[in-house]
């Protein structure tokens, strides 16, 4: 079975700052998906980034960014120049290529507070 | 971009009485799910439906819960006998085709007293 870490509880970081989020998964599946989802107090779930394992360049989307490293079973956000509407609980979540109905795999989250 | 819609967005019910969520997925969507988010705690999922059946459940999607598609449009998750610790936040999910991006709902935050 799948496992998603993710060993941060809560992070801050000062508006216009980086931060990076920190993620772990465990699998022995060689082509799968990985992907960061946000969620504001709203609690609707956002799609931030998605990952191919299969491919070796890391994902970008604007002010995100992550750092996969396949070996490592790793794969870190980072948020570039940080907004205030960037405060949420941050999810890593593992799903297999298999096609077909995979289901997704969520970690514990990280609560990230953008401080003005 | 195409919605995934949940109804209600909240409900209160009676320990002990069945609720019906309802969510319609995007119209060519295939692929049909339910999470739950149990407040403070991670996203679980429960049970994923394809082709007019049940393709992979959980532990938790015991024999109180089902699901249906009843008219090609609505998907719905009913749970027979409410229990406490049923309350969370429930989410539907769609897509098209397997591995392509996952459509989620806005959620239906079901409290059981």
């Amino acid at each position: 079975a799948q496992t998603v870490t993710q060993s941060q509880p809560e992070m801050s970081v000062q508006e216009a700052e980086t931060v990076t989020l920190s993620c772990t998964y465990d699998t022995s599946e060689s082509n799968y998906y990985l992907f960061w989802y946000k969620q504001p107090p709203s609690r609707q779930m956002i799609l931030v980034i998605r990952q191919e394992a299969y491919k070796q360049q890391n994902a970008t989307e604007n002010r995100f960014s992550v750092n996969f490293q396949k070996a490592a079973k790793s794969f870190s956000l980072k948020i570039s120049d940080s907004q205030l509407g960037d405060t949420a609980m941050y999810f890593c979540a593992f799903e297999r290529s298999q096609g077909g109905s995979e289901k997704l795999v969520f970690g514990k989250g990280t609560k990230l507070t953008v401080n003005p | 971009e195409p919605e995934v819609t949940q109804t209600p967005s909240h409900q209160v019910t009676q320990m002990g009485q069945e609720v019906i969520l309802r969510c319609v997925p995007i119209s060519n969507h295939l692929y049909f799910y339910w999470y739950r988010q149990i407040l403070g705690q991670k996203v679980e999922f429960l049970v994923s439906f394809y082709n007019n059946e049940i393709s992979e459940k959980s532990e938790i999607f015991d024999d109180q819960f089902s699901v249906e598609r009843p008219d090609g449009s609505n998907f719905t998750l009913k749970i027979r006998s409410t229990k406490l610790e049923d309350s969370a936040m429930y989410f539907c999910a769609s897509r098209g085709r397997g591995n392509e991006k996952l459509f989620f709902g806005s959620g239906t935050q079901l409290s059981v007293l």
